[in-house]
């Protein structure tokens, strides 16, 4: 069973500051990565993906993969309060299986 | 309209009842999931559905049961609901298998006392 485990537990950054969120797989056969966003009391929702080594950056959310070591990262710039929220990684292989998740890194951005 | 809807959102039962939460979709996607969610643990698979009728344990599937007999419904059933399965429970549903976005449910909070 693949584990996703991911760092730190919390993190708590000023408003306008660079929150760094990381993600490892235990399972060498995933090919996908995704970060969801869970605003408190509400649904998981997709926020950016990246499924090929690098780097994809959308607005102020920058997603690195590498590969070799199952390993991705999501960086925010300029955070707002409204970043805040429990970011969750999750992960799946390339043959019809269901993504596992993270336990997940509760970002505070404090005015 | 990619929507997720799942009933209902809140329930009390009683240890030993038996439980129904219903998700439904307007996407046409192939595969359902059932998932719950308890504070420091993620999100938790209970079961994944590729289709109607073609169903498939997650990694927590003991003490649950699933039913899909449309392909835009399914279903989660606790057969005599333990005081443990109090949690939130989220259906999510996506295109292609395991390699498309999941699209959530707003969430069933499910206490059993």
């Amino acid at each position: 069973q693949q584990k996703v485990q991911q760092s730190p537990e919390s993190l708590i950054v000023p408003e306008g500051g660079m929150a760094s969120l990381n993600c490892t797989s235990s399972d060498r056969n995933v090919d996908y990565f995704w970060w969801y966003r869970q605003h408190s009391g509400k649904s998981p929702k997709m926020l950016m993906s990246i499924f090929s080594n690098g780097e994809k950056e959308e607005g102020r959310f920058t997603v690195h993969l590498n590969k070799a070591s199952l390993h991705t990262s999501l960086h925010i710039r300029d955070s707002q309060p409204s970043d805040s929220a429990l970011y969750l990684c999750a992960a799946s292989t390339n043959n019809n299986n269901a993504p596992r998740f993270g336990a997940g890194t509760k970002l505070t951005v404090k005015p | 309209d990619m929507k997720v809807t799942q009933m209902p959102r809140y329930l009390i039962k009683r240890m030993g009842e038996n439980v129904l939460l219903e998700c439904g979709q307007d996407m046409s996607h192939e595969t359902m999931y059932w998932y719950r969610q308890d504070p420091g643990l993620g999100l938790q698979l209970i079961y994944i559905s590729y289709d109607v009728d073609s169903n498939s344990e997650g990694d927590i599937p003991k003490g649950y049961r699933v039913s899909r007999k449309k392909r835009e419904h399914f279903s989660l059933i606790l057969d005599s609901a333990k005081t443990n399965q109090t949690s939130v429970y989220f259906c999510a549903s996506s295109s292609w298998g395991g390699s498309g976005q999941l699209y959530f449910g707003e969430g069933s909070k499910l206490t059993v006392l």
